[in-house]
């Protein structure tokens, strides 16, 4: 079995100001994991994954992620956020073991004021 | 670059009645999934698909058929539908098993009266 936590569902931050959105998960393999964000009235786009190799996984839009095992989290960052980064959010693993369907979490929508 | 397609963005129908939703990738990707997104629920996975002829169940299939003749199309039916699946449905699909990612289509958001 696998399965994600987010633990926020929503996260406001300041323009400029640091973003981190959080997750943990739970898979019985080895974990592939993967943020994507969804736009309004939008389908969901990849923004970055950790499959094996350095922990801090850098990808779309200026956002990283950093691989905590012993931990089992996976937590989005981005430096400085801006007003556009507006959206929701998900983190999703896969057992890369055993499996090719991805668990999903909940969402956290993140607001960047101006 | 088409992508992948849904169609229709957006229906209402009676409850009773089948619907089908449809999905087009143009990636010739051999992996497809459906899901769908409820407020609080994130995403659930309904069937999804290895290759032309091959499909499996996901976390809530119950009252959904799929079906998949050819590796670029994968309908999702409901065959009586009913409010509960008043939903927003995501196609995907995966070029490969292992480390790749799903690509979205941009939903068809269902409500059923």
């Amino acid at each position: 079995a696998q399965s994600v936590a987010q633990p926020e569902d929503q996260v406001n931050v300041a323009e400029g100001n640091p973003l981190t959105v959080k997750c943990t998960y739970s898979v019985s393999g080895n974990p592939y994991l993967f943020w994507y964000v969804q736009y309004p009235n939008r389908g969901l786009q990849f923004l970055l994954k950790y499959i094996t190799g350095d922990n801090l996984v850098k990808g779309s839009y200026g956002f990283e992620a950093e691989f905590n095992k012993s931990q089992t989290s996976f937590h989005l960052k981005k430096p400085s956020a801006l007003v556009s980064d507006s959206a929701l959010y998900f983190c999703a693993v896969r057992d890369g073991d055993h499996d090719y369907k991805l668990s999903f979490g909940a969402g956290t929508t993140v607001t960047v004021r101006a | 670059d088409a992508g992948i397609t849904q169609s229709p963005r957006y229906k209402i129908t009676e409850t009773g009645r089948q619907v089908t939703l449809m999905c087009h990738q143009t990636w010739s990707h051999s992996y497809m999934f459906w899901y769908r997104q409820d407020l609080g629920h994130g995403l659930r996975l309904i069937y999804y698909s290895a290759a032309a002829d091959i499909t499996d169940k996901g976390e809530v299939p119950d009252g959904y058929v799929v079906s998949r003749s050819k590796t670029e199309n994968f309908p999702l039916t409901l065959e009586s539908a009913t409010r509960s699946q008043t939903s927003v449905y995501f196609c995907a699909s995966s070029t490969g098993f292992s480390s790749y990612e799903q690509y979205f289509g941009p939903g068809t958001r269902l409500t059923v009266t």
